[in-house]
């Protein structure tokens, strides 16, 4: 079936650091969602893309849609310690799920 | 305050044992659904329902049980849990399909044994 590959499954960065996670797909996707899980916690909705190369920004958060509608990014610019988590992509109508990056801030 | 209720948040139990697992939402949404989280694996659908007395099967539906009798509950039985089944469980829901924003509960730490 359908799937969504997402990497890299853990980014260790220093804090400071740019932090990128990718999601991609061998089929054309409607859309796609990006979510944040902070440890022990439940997925919390950031954004939806929709139109083919659109990029959306959320501060220090920016989101890619590919032009072919197969891939998306979320880069986050100098992570904070309130970046911690994973996050995670889902696409297409009955939202197929990425595995997820974890981002673990180096002490 | 608009929320997902799960319940309980821990349920350690034996194979075999039936048990349900509550959600409710209070946002009137039409389309809610179950996941379960293993490591590594991301989230799976187990069951999504779009409106009332209306549910299917998602990814990973086998062993569970769902129903839709009132709008805002949702749900998830297992009849006979079997170790497998140990995982962290999500109910979520969204206003009309599973293409919108998705709200999560807080989750259900499941531990079958």
């Amino acid at each position: 079936g359908q799937q969504v590959m997402q990497i890299p499954q853990y980014q260790h960065v220093q804090e400071g650091e740019d932090f990128t996670t990718y999601c991609n797909s061998s089929t054309t996707l409607s859309n796609i969602q990006w979510y944040k899980q902070r440890p022990g916690g439940h997925p919390v909705f950031l954004i939806q893309l929709v139109k083919s190369g659109e990029v959306k920004k959320q501060k220090r958060l920016t989101f890619q849609f590919g032009e072919a509608k197969k891939n998306s990014s979320l880069h986050i610019t100098a992570t904070q310690t309130t970046d911690v988590g994973t996050y995670f992509c889902a696409a297409t109508y009955q939202l197929i799920w990425g595995a997820g990056t974890k981002l673990i801030i180096k002490p | 305050e608009a929320q997902v209720t799960q319940n309980p948040r821990y349920l350690i139990t034996v194979t075999g044992k039936k048990l349900t697992v509550t959600c409710s939402q209070n946002m009137n949404h039409e389309y809610m659904s179950w996941y379960r989280q293993d490591p590594g694996l991301g989230l799976r659908q187990i069951y999504y329902s779009m409106n009332v007395e209306v549910t299917d099967k998602g990814d990973v539906p086998e062993g569970y049980k769902v129903s839709r009798k009132e709008k805002r509950n949702f749900p998830l039985i297992l009849e006979s849990p079997s170790p497998n089944q140990t995982s962290l469980y999500f109910c979520a829901s969204s206003l009309r399909t599973g293409n919108e924003k998705l709200f999560f509960g807080s989750g259900t730490q499941l531990s079958v044994l």
